[in-house]
């Protein structure tokens, strides 16, 4: 089993739905999570972190099920613009510190 | 303000070739990564640096070396290039402590090994 697994999709949705991503992590010290995007094979970049209170950044909400070992993004009032790859990171605990990646979730956007 | 920048932005090997990604970061940050990135597999890990002086292996370090020069400056080799590692490779730098910040990447070098 990976360490860290994504649906990849695609998810094809129409302007203004509401969409949800999950991820799960299979290495219980997991510390810390984040989404990360990525745009046709540009380099990726924060989307935003992810707190184990849930956190909300616009359109976006993040949360963490420790108990369950996932992540969920939600965005709302899709955009054009949100067509991307969605990526989660986790990040161990216990001194190593060692992102991993899943291998992404493709969101396509149409009119 | 550069951030992390990374060369070459594309190369084209024949199998058997070597070459050196160089990447450098101006952010001050004590840790750095190479990822290589695949159609369906996502970023995976190749080697990082922890700190300046330590380097280590990750999911992926097979056919390749990597170089901690400075705190700045990590460097991958590819010592006889084969088409399997034909990929695009990111390079990524975080503050480093502690595992809660945020990683920074560069913009990626496309390699392709014929």
């Amino acid at each position: 089993r990976k360490e860290v697994e994504q649906d990849p999709g695609p998810f094809n949705v129409p302007e203004g739905a509401t969409v949800a991503f999950n991820c799960t992590y299979s290495n219980s010290a997991s510390q810390s999570f984040f989404w990360y995007r990525q745009d046709c094979r540009k380099e990726p970049k924060l989307l935003m972190s992810v707190y184990s209170s849930g956190n909300e950044d616009g359109r976006f909400t993040a949360q963490l099920n420790r108990a369950s070992q996932y992540i969920s993004l939600l965005i709302r009032d899709s955009k054009l613009s949100d067509s991307a790859t969605y990526l989660c990171v986790v990040i161990r605990g216990g001194g190593s510190y060692i992102p991993t990646f899943g291998r992404g979730t493709s969101l396509i956007v149409h009119p | 303000n550069a951030g992390v920048t990374q060369t070459p932005k594309f190369q084209v090997l024949k199998t058997g070739q070597s070459m050196t990604l160089q990447c450098a970061q101006d952010m001050n940050h004590n840790s750095m990564y190479w990822y290589r990135q695949d159609p369906g597999m996502g970023l995976r890990l190749i080697y990082y640096s922890a700190s300046e002086g330590t380097t280590d292996k990750g999911e992926v370090p097979n056919g390749y070396n990597v170089s901690r020069l400075n705190k700045r400056e990590f460097s991958l080799r590819l010592e006889s290039a084969a088409p399997s590692q034909t990929s695009v490779y990111f390079c990524a730098s975080s503050l480093g402590d502690g595992g809660r910040e945020k990683l920074f990447f560069g913009s990626g070098t496309q390699l392709s090994v014929l």
